[in-house]
C-alpha cells in the first residue's frame, strides 16, 4: 500500500517563509503533486515533481528526494491568503499510476 | 474555456430521497474521479472511471453509484439519501500524463436532513 505523512497543522507570520514536509512510502514512484485547498473549496494544483531537486514557481517552490521518499513545499513572503490546507499526493502504483493518493493535508494558518 | 463543472453547488434534501450529483468536463479527459471530503478531513476516493463504460469503486465504501455513458459526463447517484451521506463531494478529471494532475470541480456540499 501507500503511506503519505504530513504535519497536521502549522502556523506562520505574514511575510515569513514556511516549509511543509511530506514523506511517502510507495511500492513504486511516478510523480508527486502539491495542491492548495482553501476551506470549503476544491483543491487547486500547485506543483509537480518527478525528478530530484527543486522546482520554483514564483513564491512557491517544491523539492523532491526520491531516495528519501521526501518532499517539501516552500512558501515565501507569506500572505494572509496563503492560509489553507496543503495536500501532498503521489501516483498510485497499484493502479498503474492512474490515480492519485492524497495525504491528509497540512493546515497552514498565517497570522498578521 | 476548458473546465469541470459540478451542480448543484449546495443541496439540502430529506432522508430517503434519490439524488444525482452532476459532473461534466470539457477537457476531453478520459479519467474522472469522485471524492468525498468531510470538513477539515482528508479526501476519500469513492468512484473512478478510466473512460466510457468503465467505472470502479474507490478506496472508501460508498452507497452511491456512478455511470459513464459519455466522456464528458460522470454523474453520481444516491438511491436513498441518509444523514450519514452529509458531506462535500468533489469531482475531478485528469489525463495523468507527465506533469498533469487532477483538475477539480468546485464541489457539491450535500446535507441530508
Amino acid at each position: 500500500g501507500q503511506n503519505i505523512d504530513q504535519p497536521t497543522e502549522m502556523t506562520a507570520t505574514e511575510g515569513a517563509i514556511v516549509q511543509i514536509n511530506c514523506t511517502y512510502q510507495t511500492s513504486g514512484f511516478n510523480g508527486l503533486f502539491w495542491y492548495q485547498q482553501h476551506a470549503g473549496e476544491a483543491p487547486t494544483f500547485l506543483s509537480y515533481n518527478v525528478l530530484d531537486g527543486l522546482e520554483e514557481k514564483g513564491r512557491f517552490s517544491s523539492f523532491l528526494s526520491r531516495s528519501k521518499g521526501y518532499s517539501y513545499l516552500l512558501l515565501k513572503e507569506l500572505q494572509m491568503k496563503d492560509s489553507a490546507s496543503y495536500l501532498c499526493a503521489v501516483r498510485d502504483p497499484g493502479t498503474g499510476f492512474q490515480k492519485l493518493v492524497f495525504g491528509t493535508g497540512t493546515r497552514l494558518l498565517v497570522s498578521p | 474555456e476548458a473546465d469541470i463543472y459540478q451542480t448543484p453547488r449546495y443541496l439540502v434534501i430529506g432522508t430517503g430521497k434519490k439524488i444525482t450529483l452532476e459532473c461534466s468536463q470539457t477537457m476531453g479527459h478520459d479519467k474522472m474521479y469522485w471524492y468525498q471530503q468531510d470538513p477539515g478531513m482528508e479526501l476519500h476516493l469513492i468512484h473512478y472511471s478510466y473512460g466510457v463504460n468503465s467505472t470502479e469503486k474507490g478506496d472508501l465504501s460508498s452507497e452511491s453509484t456512478v455511470s459513464r455513458i459519455r466522456t464528458e459526463h460522470f454523474p453520481l447517484t444516491l438511491e436513498s439519501a441518509r444523514p450519514s451521506h452529509t458531506s462535500q463531494y468533489l469531482c475531478a478529471s485528469s489525463e495523468l500524463t507527465e506533469g498533469s494532475g487532477y483538475t477539480f470541480g468546485s464541489g457539491t456540499r450535500l446535507t441530508v436532513v
